[in-house]
């Protein structure tokens, strides 16, 4: 299976911008996903589709995609966006029934 | 509003087989944009798709844990099921059910999830 490579930690000051990105030759193909985790929780969707937001997520959450790398941009961090964050996408060597998770990264709100 | 809950033992013993079920609620399991996961997170770790399965009984797994893992469904009491043998401590993880809208691809409802412990 192919894999979704994420820096394992980044840290943000409180109301800066900060950029989460995810690498991975099956971003090529597939859209990315993007979920937020916050501790003993499930994770829940933020982004889908490479630049889409659910209803309910806030608007300084936005994701873009060029090449193999995806990207989940929080603008005007918040001290409740500190979580984990996970990439996910079709898994191109699963013929696209498959899916792989990128390893996380770990948000630090300061 | 749709819902997902994992049930399950939440102690296996070594060699045995992991059995989890996750019962959909406020919606049909039977939707032909969706398919159904199970994802699992070691603790301290990260997420890791294990598999997923549509309403007509298709499954795909994960190849590094495909020899241990079968998924089913049962639409007549709208849940689907994992079952993970030869399990070791390796395996201790929080288990997750959750929706998988193909159109979008998002997965876009999850379970609270399950702790299962893998210990004599």
């Amino acid at each position: 299976s192919s894999e979704l490579t994420q820096d394992p930690a980044v840290s943000v000051a409180l109301g800066q911008t900060v950029r989460i990105t995810c690498q991975g030759d099956s971003l090529r193909t597939y859209y990315a996903g993007w979920y937020q985790q916050k501790p003993g929780q499930a994770p829940v969707v933020v982004i889908f589709d490479n630049t889409k937001r659910p209803s309910g997520i806030p608007d300084r959450f936005s994701g873009s995609s060029s090449g193999d790398t995806a990207s989940l941009t929080i603008t005007g961090a918040r001290a409740e966006d500190e979580a984990d964050y996970y990439c996910n996408c079709r898994d191109i060597s699963g013929n696209g029934n498959h899916w792989v998770f990128g390893g996380g990264t770990k948000l630090t709100v300061l | 509003q749709m819902q997902l809950q994992e049930s399950g033992p939440g102690l296996v013993k070594p060699s045995e087989t992991l059995s989890l079920t996750c019962t959909v609620s406020g919606g049909s399991i039977s939707r032909r944009n969706n398919y159904w996961g199970w994802i699992r997170q070691p603790p301290g770790k990260g997420l890791e798709w294990i598999g997923s399965i549509y309403y007509s009984g298709s499954a795909y797994y994960n190849p590094s844990l495909k020899s241990r893992v079968s998924i089913s469904v049962d639409t007549s009491k709208n849940q689907f099921a994992l079952k993970l043998s030869s399990v070791t401590a390796a395996d201790t993880a929080v288990f997750y059910c959750a929706r998988v809208e193909t159109a979008p691809d998002v997965f876009d409802i999850w379970g609270q999830g399950t702790m299962v412990t893998v210990s004599s």
